[in-house]
């Protein structure tokens, strides 16, 4: 059964940094790889989504990257803002019918 | 602009009744999912649709049931509410494929009392 963990579980960093958030998963034969962000009490917004066959995606400051053989995801946030505060979630499919499964999350402050 | 809607943000309702979620989608996604999400846990998966009419078990279907009689809605039904049930409900729609994202509604905070 496909595990998804999400390490730290919480970071604060100060404004203004580079950061990467880690995801790993057990079963390498996945899908696609999404990662989402989550405000306090709302639903979750679709960031990054990559395929299998690719190796990363970008969109603005974000970098997400792929390594289905080590079963492993990041997501770089270049030049954080005290704006990119929130619950960042990394989930997979393992088939395009398939739900995802999601990681727990981490949690992320970034002061100002 | 993906639009899913579900029909209340915030919902109290008495242990022992039967409650409603809507879920509502405006893009053509044949998919659509159920999640309950809780402090610790994650989010877990209820029930999903990959079609009118069908419907496949999650991770935690007991105590609820789904229905799907237009591909636009996604109902999740809770038969006799419990206090275990309070918590925030995700819907979540896609495509098929690999290509496609899923999106998710805004939530429904649902207490039991």
């Amino acid at each position: 059964k496909q595990e998804v963990t999400q390490i730290p579980a919480a970071l604060s960093v100060p404004e203004g940094e580079n950061l990467v958030l880690n995801c790993s998963f057990t079963d390498s034969a996945i899908y696609n790889l999404q990662w989402f962000r989550q405000d306090p009490g709302k639903g979750l917004t679709s960031l990054l989504l990559i395929q299998s066959s690719q190796r990363e995606q970008t969109s603005g400051r974000l970098n997400a990257s792929l390594d289905k053989s080590s079963g492993r995801s990041t997501l770089y946030i270049a030049a954080s803002q005290p704006g990119d505060s929130a619950t960042y979630l990394c989930a997979v499919s393992n088939s395009g019918n398939t739900p995802l499964v999601f990681g727990k999350g981490t949690r992320l402050s970034v002061i100002a | 602009d993906v639009k899913v809607t579900q029909s209340s943000r915030y919902l109290v309702k008495r242990t022992g009744e039967k409650v409603f979620l809507e879920c509502v989608q405006d893009m053509d996604h044949e998919n659509m999912f159920w999640y309950r999400q809780d402090p610790g846990l994650g989010l877990r998966l209820i029930y999903f649709s990959y079609d009118v009419k069908m419907k496949e078990k999650g991770d935690i279907p007991e105590g609820y049931s789904v229905s799907r009689e237009k591909k636009e809605r996604f109902s999740l039904i809770l038969e006799s509410a419990s206090t275990n049930q309070t918590s925030m409900y995700l819907c979540a729609s896609s495509f098929s494929g690999s290509r496609y994202e899923q999106y998710f509604g805004p939530g429904t905070r649902l207490t039991v009392t």
